[in-house]
């Protein structure tokens, strides 16, 4: 089964600093799709972005960017311009773009303060 | 605001006990997925309906069923409760059950006693 692995349980940023989340996986499949999601204290799961295995180029939201390094199995978020709104549990999530089975892999999360 | 509908938003019954979780998916949206996050375990796969037919099926315990409805509305059933299962459980919904993102409910809070 494939594993998401988010090795920092918390991590901290100054306000308007940058901040990296990072995120590994273990699959053997060639063809999936990442995302990262953001869970604020209201709890609600948000999807942050989201980038297919196939393509090269990183994706990005506007403050938000990942790193895709498919050979290394990394996934990493940076949130540039850090704000207070920013504060919650990050999680990156896993998903196979083959078969039947669709299911969504997550990693354990990391808590993201965000210091004014 | 997601779309997607859960009731009731906190729930406390007792060991032993029956309770019945509610999801409506977004607007056209056909696929529906559950998920259990607990704060020792992070977010699990629970199950996966598409168009009323399990699609797919994760860490879900005998004690559990789901089902879709005609209506496309969801739910999951959890029976014999344990102490253990007191937890966050999300419904998420997609318009199929591809890589298209998932919009997730604000999650009923199951409290077992």
């Amino acid at each position: 089964a494939q594993t998401v692995t988010q090795s920092q349980p918390e991590m901290s940023v100054q306000e308007a600093e940058t901040v990296t989340l990072s995120c590994t996986y273990d699959t053997s499949e060639s063809d999936y799709y990442l995302f990262w999601y953001k869970q604020p204290p209201s709890r609600q799961m948000i999807l942050v972005i989201r980038q297919e295995a196939y393509k090269q180029q990183n994706a990005t939201e506007n403050r938000f960017s990942v790193n895709f390094q498919k050979a290394a199995k990394s996934f990493s978020l940076k949130i540039s311009d850090s704000q207070l709104g920013d504060a919650a549990m990050y999680f990156c999530a896993y998903r196979s773009a083959i078969g039947a089975g669709n299911q969504f892999y997550f990693g354990t999360g990391t808590s993201l303060t965000v210091i004014p | 605001d997601s779309g997607v509908t859960q009731t009731p938003k906190h729930l406390i019954t007792a060991t032993g006990q029956r309770v019945t979780l509610r999801c409506s998916p977004r607007s056209g949206d056909l696929s529906v997925y559950w998920y259990q996050q607990s704060l020792d375990q992070g977010l699990q796969f629970l199950i996966q309906y598409y168009n009323g037919e399990e699609r797919a099926k994760g860490n879900i315990l005998e004690r559990f069923s789901a089902q879709q409805f005609p209506d496309l509305h969801s739910e999951l059933n959890l029976s014999s409760l344990e102490l253990g299962d007191s937890a966050l459980y999300f419904c998420a919904s997609s318009v199929l059950p591809g890589g298209q993102p998932q919009h997730f409910g604000d999650g009923t809070r199951l409290s077992i006693l």
